[in-house]
């Protein structure tokens, strides 16, 4: 199966600054690919899909960008809201996978 | 307002059962596949299962494959998730979650539930 890799595991960051979160996958995934945002106790949220599509009622602050295997998620001015963990998900080999997490924090 | 919730938890010896509910409400349940999701204490999100639009097609992670079984019942737009010969590494937050196609094919998920816990414990 595809092994998704996510880095940094934990990225600090202050209010209103950028973070930039990675994801590898261990074979192509061509554009196939999606990012969730999780907070303690709730549903994860769809934040990205295709690589580069917001999903409905995302805001513009937060953008995908890559293609095959090497994948960015950036948060453009963090908002307190935005403190949470950010998984990636392939879904172009079965079965889909996704990462481990990366946990943004204050 | 699309919403999915979970029931049917809790904690259960090895080896046993439980039967995991999902009510769907919000959208035509019956149009789409669903899914699903499990989050293991520490790890990473897992697909666990998934089910066709109608319920004719469902496909198994190898993890579950021969002990968990997926169906659903679209007059009463309920997912379910028949769990037998439960083991301590099942122990997880399950997450049932929405396709945005009818069918079973590797997708993304465009809403899912909240969570429920199974605990796999003696």
């Amino acid at each position: 199966e595809t092994v998704m890799t996510q880095s940094p595991a934990t990225l600090s960051v202050s209010p209103g600054e950028k973070a930039t979160l990675s994801c590898r996958a261990s074979q192509s995934v061509a554009t196939n690919l999606a990012w969730y945002q999780q907070k303690p106790g709730q549903a994860p949220r769809l934040l990205i899909y295709d690589a580069s599509t917001r999903a409905t009622g995302i805001p513009a602050r937060f953008s995908g960008s890559g293609s095959g295997t090497e994948f960015t998620l950036t948060i453009s001015s963090l908002q307190s809201e935005d403190f949470a963990v950010y998984s990636c998900q392939q879904y172009n080999n079965w079965p889909q996978t996704f990462g481990q997490g990366t946990k943004v924090e204050i | 307002e699309v919403r999915l919730v979970e029931s049917g938890g809790g904690l259960v010896q090895p080896g046993g059962s439980l039967r995991l509910s999902c009510v769907a409400s919000g959208f035509t349940f019956s149009n789409y596949a669903m899914a699903w999701v499990r989050r293991a204490p520490g790890m990473g999100l897992e697909w666990v299962s998934g089910i066709s639009f109608g319920g004719g097609s469902t496909h198994d992670a190898d993890s579950v494959k021969g002990r968990f079984t997926i169906s659903r019942d679209n007059s009463n737009n309920t997912l379910f998730l028949q769990m037998d010969s439960l083991r301590a590494e099942d122990t997880a937050v399950y997450y049932c979650a929405k396709l945005p196609i009818p069918y079973t094919v590797a997708s993304y998920f465009d809403y899912w539930g909240q969570g429920i816990l199974v605990t796999v414990s003696s």
